[in-house]
């Protein structure tokens, strides 16, 4: 079973800031947080990861809170071409064992409206 | 680099058919995954592997095989392919373990009729 819960949908307008929220409660300190998004049906693409500091890159922002029970996934600046279906993921760091495999949840639909 | 490769991109099989779909990465990754995703569905681990030689399985195996014999491909194979199993199907592969990214091929879409 997936290990992070997120709402099923959302909707932001163009060029606003698009927040989308994730709880991981059970997560492992060697557990990262990964945001993937799929547009359309294409194969899912990598966003962003995290430990447990904050991170930022050109495409989008993470904040993982201090328990690291939850994160939020920021797009500072959402065009149409963000709408996507987001998946936040938690995903062990470093062993080649089971523990390494990639669990996907049902994810965020997020809408961007004009 | 070409990254994840999958074949091939469109597939019609018949009831009780067999067909391999080929997933190659040219990335030296250990790490590789086969994932199916139904219309309106998020994406569902079949089967993985974290290096050659070593498969295991994933949330719904059943009626799929793969091996594992070089880094470079994880091929997925149908032994008798039945309607259940119409799908868009993705490869995946990376480093293993965490602090790195996955990438992803563009789908396989299989119907079977």
């Amino acid at each position: 079973d997936a290990k992070t819960t997120q709402p099923p949908s959302m909707d932001c307008a163009e060029g606003r800031a698009a927040n989308l929220p994730c709880n991981h409660s059970t997560i492992s300190g060697n557990e990262y947080v990964y945001w993937y998004r799929q547009i359309h049906s294409q194969g899912p693409q990598y966003i962003i990861h995290g430990l447990k500091n904050n991170e930022t890159n050109e495409m989008a922002s993470l904040i993982i809170t201090e328990d690291r029970k939850s994160s939020t996934l920021i797009l500072p600046h959402a065009t149409l071409r963000d709408t996507a279906v987001y998946y936040c993921i938690v995903r062990v760091a470093g062993v080649y064992s089971s523990a390494s495999k990639i669990i996907f949840g049902s994810g965020t639909r997020l809408s961007i409206r004009p | 680099n070409a990254g994840v490769t999958q074949t091939p991109k469109f597939q019609v099989l018949k009831t009780g058919q067999s067909m391999t779909l080929q997933c190659a990465q040219d990335m030296n990754h250990e790490y590789m995954s086969w994932y199916r995703q139904d219309p309106g569905m998020g994406l569902r681990l079949i089967h993985y592997s974290v290096g050659a030689g070593i498969t295991d399985q994933g949330e719904v195996p059943n009626g799929y095989n793969v091996s594992r014999s070089t880094t470079e491909d994880f091929p997925l194979r149908l032994l008798s392919a039945a309607p259940s199993q119409t799908s868009v199907y993705f490869c995946a592969s990376s480093l293993a373990g965490g602090d790195t990214e996955a990438f992803f091929g563009q789908g396989t879409r299989l119907t079977v009729v």
